[in-house]
Formats: structure tokens, C-alpha cells, sequence
């Protein structure tokens, strides 16, 4: 069964640092890429990041760029999305996605369950 | 503002059809496959149809998608009071090298 497992959110003041963690399971961790998606409280989803399964390709929403870095350790099974200068407007609900990626192509076919993160003095 | 449009909100009598609309560019929607998800109040998005018109294994076929130039629609029939939900249309968009979701539409199902 897959499983895809955020963890690392909490409080955090404005221009403060912090690091999140997707634990994934459940299936070959290194053969996929993966995602972060946001969902600020009340709001719709928003695309974050991309990571091809090497990590040879990145990419980011404009809003986070160069603040935040997707990452993984393929042999830990884990994302990660390292996040600084963080302000209020990041105040969300972080999920990780698992994409399926390949020309047209691009959904997501299984989420975890979400990490809240607060930005607030 | 999403760069994908849909409707904020929907509504039909149990048993009925709604269809939900996602408009976007030939950027995206007009060169790229669509995918559409499911969200149920505080639960995670659900996949539920991928590759404009791709049910994943487990939805059912009242759920129906559909791609025409720069829009797709999402169908659903036989309307049950367990669907009222958030849906989302997604797709990547080649010019930005961006994922993009929609705003999200809200079923209600009276």
C-alpha cells in the first residue's frame, strides 16, 4: 500500500525557518517524481515544487522561489522541503504528492495526509 | 487569481448530472493531458480522473472527464449526497514549468 507521510510543521514567526519531511512507502521511492502542494485555510490547492525521481529536474511556484528547496534521499525514502523567509501568506496545509510525469503527462496519483504549517508572530 | 478558471460553486437535486468546467491556454489545458481530484472536507485531495478522461482503478464510472481545446469539463452523474466535495482541475503548463490546480468548484448537492 502507498504511503505518503508529511511531517515537520508547526509554528513558526515571520522570517523564521523550517524543514518538512514526506516518509514515503510502499512502493519504489526512486522511480517516481514527487511534489509539494499547499493549501492555505479556506483556499484551493496550490502547486509548490516538482522533483524528477533523480532530482536532475526542479521546479518552483514563482511564490516560493528562492526561499524554498525540494529535496530527497532516495535511499531514506524521503522528500523534503526546506523553507525560509517564511511569511504569513505561507501559512497552509502542506501536502506531498507523488506525480506520474511524462511529456503531456502529469497528475497526482496518490497525497499524504497533510502538515500544517503557521506563520505568526 | 488561478491561471485554470472554474466555477466556485455547483449545485444539483440527488440523482442528477452537474458538470464542472476548467478553462485554460494553450500553454496548459490546450497542450497538456487534465486531471481532476476529489476533497472532501478535511481529508486530503483523491485522484479521480487523470489523462482527461482516465478513471484510476476504484471510481466510479458516474465520474466522467472530457478535453476540448483550451477547456475540460468534469462530468458526474447519478448525484449522491457523499459527492458534495471541492473538485479540483489540474494540468502542468509548458511556458510557466509550473504544475497549476484551478480555483476549485463546490458541489452541493441539495
Amino acid at each position: 500500500e502507498v504511503q505518503l507521510v508529511e511531517s515537520g510543521g508547526g509554528l513558526v514567526q515571520p522570517g523564521g525557518s523550517l524543514r518538512l519531511t514526506c516518509a514515503a512507502s510502499g512502493f519504489t521511492f526512486s522511480s517516481y517524481s514527487m511534489n509539494w502542494v499547499r493549501q492555505a485555510p479556506g483556499k484551493g490547492l496550490e502547486w509548490v515544487s516538482y522533483s524528477t525521481s533523480s532530482s536532475s529536474t526542479i521546479y518552483y511556484a514563482d511564490s516560493v522561489k528562492g526561499r524554498f528547496t525540494i529535496s530527497r534521499d532516495n535511499a531514506k525514502n524521503s522528500l523534503y522541503l526546506q523553507m525560509n523567509s517564511l511569511r504569513a501568506e505561507d501559512t497552509a496545509v502542506y501536502y506531498c504528492a507523488r506525480s506520474i510525469q511524462l511529456w503531456v503527462q502529469y497528475y497526482f496519483d496518490y497525497w499524504g495526509q497533510g502538515t500544517l504549517v503557521t506563520v505568526s508572530s | 487569481q488561478s491561471v485554470l478558471t472554474q466555477p466556485p460553486s455547483v449545485s444539483a437535486a440527488p440523482g442528477q448530472k452537474v458538470t464542472i468546467s476548467c478553462s485554460g491556454s494553450s500553454s496548459n489545458i490546450g497542450n497538456n493531458y487534465v486531471s481532476w481530484y476529489q476533497q472532501l472536507p478535511g481529508t486530503a485531495p483523491k485522484l479521480l480522473i487523470y489523462d482527461n478522461d482516465k478513471r484510476p482503478s476504484g471510481v466510479p464510472d458516474r465520474f466522467s472527464g472530457s478535453k476540448s481545446g483550451t477547456s475540460a469539463t468534469l462530468g458526474i452523474t447519478g448525484l449522491q449526497t457523499g459527492d458534495e466535495a471541492d473538485y479540483y482541475c489540474g494540468t502542468w503548463d509548458t511556458s510557466l514549468s509550473a504544475g497549476l490546480f484551478g480555483g476549485g468548484t463546490k458541489l452541493t448537492v441539495l
